[in-house]
């Protein structure tokens, strides 16, 4: 059964980067994507990007464009989301999710909370 | 590109059917079949529903369907049951090769 594990609890003050990681646990990367949600508190769902182990192609929402980055590493079947320069409305639980396509995904990470701090 | 546009809440009595609507823009939900569905229950992390506009993955209950017409999606639950108690998120991937979330309905059951 394939997992993500992700990273835990990070507390950040504002200005601050923050790197989250994502490992892929009873299987390899192989041909999936890996997207980033995040849910801050009281919000709803929002899409942040995607990475491809593959060819190591991303796509980020233009929200955080320039302030983000996706990357993973194949040896370690880990993927990582770095984002810089965290303000207050950063804070949110980030999810990691794998899909074959990149029209739905079906593994999820169990969610790491980013409190970012004035 | 806008978020897609979900009613904020619905709500049903057990045994009831209820459905949650999802209206897109040009270029997302009217252009492809590639609108997903995900249950959020607080605490846990996303569970897909529904992909490619109608498609159950394994394991999730036959009361989960869902359908599309032009540019609106729609998901039905029957047989509402207290577990189905949730929010409910659709999804579209698009032209520009990013990923659309709809804000999420809040289903009560009453």
């Amino acid at each position: 059964q394939v997992q993500l594990v992700q990273s835990g609890t990070e507390v950040k003050t504002s200005g601050a980067s923050v790197k989250v990681s994502c490992r892929a646990s009873g299987s390899t990367f192989g041909d999936n994507y890996i997207t980033w949600v995040r849910q801050a508190p009281g919000q709803g769902l929002e899409w942040m990007g995607w990475v491809s182990p593959n060819n190591a192609d991303t796509k980020y929402a233009q929200k955080i464009q320039g302030r983000v980055t996706m990357t993973t590493q194949r040896y370690s079947n880990t993927a990582y989301m770095e984002l810089r320069g965290l303000r207050s409305d950063d804070t949110a639980v980030y999810y990691c999710a794998r899909g074959w396509t990149l029209n739905y995904f079906d593994i999820w990470g169990q969610g790491t909370l980013v409190t970012v701090s004035s | 590109q806008s978020a897609l546009t979900q009613d904020a809440s619905v709500s049903g009595s057990p045994g009831q059917s209820i459905t949650i609507s999802c209206t897109g823009a040009s270029g997302d939900i009217d252009d492809n079949n590639f609108v997903s569905w995900y249950q959020l229950r607080p605490g846990k992390a996303p569970k897909l529903l529904i992909y490619d506009v109608s498609n159950r993955p394994s394991g999730v209950s036959y009361r989960f369907s869902a359908s599309k017409s032009g540019n609106t999606a729609s998901l039905t639950i029957s047989a509402l049951q207290a577990e189905d108690e949730a929010d409910y998120y659709c999804s579209s991937y698009t032209n520009s090769r990013t990923v659309l979330f709809g804000g999420g309905t809040k289903v009560t059951v009453l």
